[in-house]
């Protein structure tokens, strides 16, 4: 099975500033002959189902802020929120969907204000 | 616009069963697998389970198998979850859980319902 590592498992910044998640996969989640990766990340707020965020590792989903970013290859992804808003409180989950046809989950990331 | 909407939850003592719904509107539910994601409380995300949009093929995690049983009917545009032996550590918000891509088994989803909570307690 595929293991997600999630870090740092949460971070305080402060309004305006840029937050930065790691999400590491124990083998690469690219599929080379096509070259996409199967990595998605999902934000999820306190009493909320999670809503998907990036999917393919950097794709965008339609309606999601462009201050959201996601980007890596292989085995290494970050999601970077470029300048952080009150309403991305919330804990952030990256997921791989390459071992078909189950998926598995990071451990989350708790983002707060400073 | 999609709507998935899960019944079922409650408490329930170890051993018994327990069987979940989720009702779907706002795409064509035939044409989607479906999965069922499950959240301890205070805890992450668990991939428990997929069947196909044809409901030919049906996969689980290792703590399932032998115990849980995902269906559906496209007549209803309803998923299920039946839910035997429950164990403590099954206790967890349930959610029902749309796949992004029309015909794919593979677990990309999108779109989420609100959940309902399954707690397993004598």
């Amino acid at each position: 099975d595929i293991v997600m590592t999630q870090s740092p498992d949460s971070l305080a910044v402060s309004l305006g500033e840029r937050a930065t998640i790691n999400c590491k996969s124990s083998q690469s989640v690219l599929y080379s002959s096509i070259n996409k990766n199967y990595l998605a990340w999902f934000q999820q707020k306190p009493g909320q189902p999670p809503k998907l965020l990036i999917y393919w590792a950097s794709t965008r989903e339609s309606g999601v802020p462009d201050r959201f970013s996601g980007s890596g290859s292989g085995t290494d992804f970050t999601l970077t929120i470029s300048s952080l808003q009150a309403e991305d409180v919330a804990v952030y989950y990256c997921q791989q969907y390459y071992s078909t046809p189950s998926a598995t989950f990071g451990g989350g990331t708790k983002v707060e204000i400073k | 616009q999609v709507h998935l909407v899960e019944s079922g939850g409650g408490v329930v003592q170890p051993g018994r069963s327990l069987r979940l719904s989720c009702d779907a509107s706002g795409f064509t539910f035939s044409t989607y697998a479906m999965h069922w994601v499950r959240q301890a409380p205070g805890k992450g995300l668990e991939w428990v389970a997929v069947i196909s949009y044809d409901g030919t093929n049906q996969y689980y995690v290792d703590s399932v198998k032998g115990r849980f049983t995902i269906s559906r009917d496209n007549s209803r545009n309803t998923l299920y979850l039946q839910m035997n032996s429950l164990r403590a550590d099954d206790t967890a918000i349930y959610y029902c859980v749309k796949v992004l891509l029309e015909w794919e088994l593979r677990g990309l989803v999108d779109r989420w319902g609100q959940g309902t909570l399954v707690t397993v307690s004598s």
